[in-house]
């Protein structure tokens, strides 16, 4: 079955610092992926996706690109901010192609991102 | 309100108690979907449906029902409510029929205790 792999936290950075959280999946065919985004008390709301190989997947200011060959959709921001502080979920659902699509997610465990000024 | 939302948002009940969550969207989604929330394992989905009148268990189905006899609505029934089934639990929704489209939208959740 499908299954998301995402490095575990909780990350703790410093304003203007540069941000990683790896995400690993294991899927057949090529599902779409995505990464939603959880700040505290609220529910999830989808950050960016990618829906083909070598798509990149960006909005304000995080980027992700699929890619195929190391089954791997990884979050980056180049300067993080106090307000970016939040639980990052990895996700990604069936192959819309693969006549199988039950539009499902399964999500990664989450990344908790603090980030201090 | 425009949306997707879900009530109460808040509910301590205790064990044995039935207890049953409320969602709404008002996008005419075709696809809804319960998840639950818990530390260390992310979100799991308990059950989805594709459309009014089906629908089909998640990973953790077990103690939950549900129904959807109009396609706004996809109400999540605790029968017997236990205290395992503490959780912070989600309702989200999504269109269908459009190829890469599978993002869904969240609810805010509703935070439930069984003591």
């Amino acid at each position: 079955g499908n299954s998301v792999t995402q490095m575990e936290g909780p990350v703790t950075l410093s304003e203007e610092a540069f941000l990683t959280i790896n995400c690993t999946y294991t899927a057949t065919g090529y599902p779409s992926l995505f990464w939603y985004v959880q700040y505290p008390g609220e529910g999830l709301q989808l950050l960016l996706k990618a829906t083909k190989a070598d798509d990149k997947g960006s909005n304000k200011g995080f980027e992700a690109t699929y890619r195929k060959e190391t089954t791997s959709f990884h979050l980056e921001k180049g300067s993080v901010q106090v307000s970016d502080s939040a639980v990052y979920f990895c996700a990604l659902s069936d192959d819309p192609y693969s006549g199988a699509g039950s539009y499902q997610l399964t999500f990664g465990k989450g990344t908790k991102l603090s980030v201090i000024p | 309100d425009a949306g997707i939302t879900q009530s109460p948002r808040y509910k301590i009940t205790e064990t044995g108690r039935q207890v049953t969550l409320m969602c709404h969207q008002t996008w005419s989604h075709s696809y809804m979907f319960w998840y639950r929330q818990d530390l260390g394992h992310g979100l799991r989905l308990i059950y989805y449906s594709a459309a009014a009148d089906i629908t089909d268990k998640g990973e953790v189905p077990d103690g939950y029902v549900v129904s959807r006899s109009k396609t706004e609505n996809f109400p999540l029934t605790l029968e017997s409510a236990t205290r395992s089934q503490t959780s912070v639990y989600f309702c989200a929704s999504s269109e269908s029929g459009d190829r890469g489209s599978n993002e869904q939208f969240f609810g805010p959740g509703t935070r439930l205790t069984v003591l």
